[in-house]
C-alpha cells in the first residue's frame, strides 16, 4: 500500500541544522510532486515546501525561505527537507505529502523537530 | 498569504448534522475550484476527506459533503457518530507564488 514514513527529526539548539527523511513506498515516487507541512504543538497546519516530480520546480513558504532547502532522490524514492538556522517557532511535527491532483494524499505520520537551548 | 478562518470549534449530537466554515479570498478559495479538507483525530496524521470542493475519495463516508460559495467553502458532516470527533482542516491552492493555504482549524464536538 502507499506509504510515507518520516525521520529525521529531534533536539536541536537555536541556529543549529537538522535533515529530515521521508521514505516513500507503494507508488512511483517520480511521478507526484511532493510537500512538507508542519504543525507546531497544538496549533493548525502550515505548508512548509513543495518539489515538482522530477525536482526542477521547488517552491518555499516565505516562513523558511532561505533556511529551508526540499529536495528529492528519485533512484531512492526519498524526499528531504534541510533545515538551517533553526528558531524556536519551527518547533513542530513535520509531515511529508503526496500531492494528487490539488489535494495532499497520503501523509506520514510526521516526525517531531524540537528547537530549544 | 494569510490562513484561511474557521470556526474555532462545532458541536452536535449523534445523528444531527454539522457544517464547517472555511473563509478565505478571491486569491484563494474564491479563485479556484482546489478546495481539499483534511480529519486528524489527536496524534494522527491529517486524512483527506474532500477534494476540489465536493468530491470524496474512495472509502470515505457519503456523510462527509463539500461545498463552495464565493470566497467561502463549507464541509457538512451529516448523521454525525462518535468516530467523526476531531479537528478538520480546510486547504486552497492559492496560486504558483504560495501555492497552499490552510485554515486554522475547527475542532468538532460531538455530544
Amino acid at each position: 500500500q502507499v506509504q510515507l514514513v518520516e525521520s529525521g527529526g529531534g533536539l536541536v539548539k537555536p541556529g543549529g541544522s537538522l535533515r529530515l527523511s521521508c521514505a516513500a513506498s507503494g507508488f512511483t515516487f517520480s511521478d507526484y510532486y511532493m510537500s512538507w507541512i508542519r504543525q507546531a504543538p497544538g496549533k493548525g497546519l502550515e505548508w512548509v515546501s513543495y518539489i515538482s516530480s522530477s525536482g526542477s520546480s521547488i517552491y518555499n513558504a516565505d516562513s523558511v525561505k532561505g533556511r529551508f532547502t526540499i529536495s528529492r532522490d528519485n533512484a531512492k524514492n526519498s524526499l528531504f527537507l534541510h533545515m538551517n538556522s533553526l528558531r524556536a517557532e519551527d518547533t513542530a511535527v513535520y509531515y511529508c505529502a503526496r500531492e494528487t491532483g490539488w489535494r495532499f494524499d497520503p501523509w506520514g505520520q510526521g516526525t517531531l523537530v524540537t528547537v530549544s537551548s | 498569504q494569510s490562513a484561511l478562518t474557521q470556526p474555532r470549534s462545532v458541536s452536535g449530537s449523534p445523528g444531527q448534522s454539522v457544517t464547517i466554515s472555511c473563509t478565505g479570498t478571491s486569491s484563494d478559495v474564491g479563485g479556484y475550484n482546489y478546495v481539499s479538507w483534511y480529519q486528524q483525530h489527536p496524534g494522527k496524521a491529517p486524512k483527506l476527506m474532500i477534494y476540489d470542493v465536493s468530491k470524496r475519495p474512495s472509502g470515505v463516508p457519503d456523510r462527509f459533503s463539500g461545498s463552495k460559495s464565493g470566497n467561502t467553502a463549507s464541509l457538512t458532516i451529516s448523521g454525525l457518530q462518535a468516530e467523526d470527533e476531531a479537528d478538520y482542516y480546510c486547504c486552497s491552492y492559492a496560486g504558483s507564488y504560495t501555492p497552499w493555504v490552510f485554515g486554522g482549524g475547527t475542532k468538532l464536538t460531538v455530544l
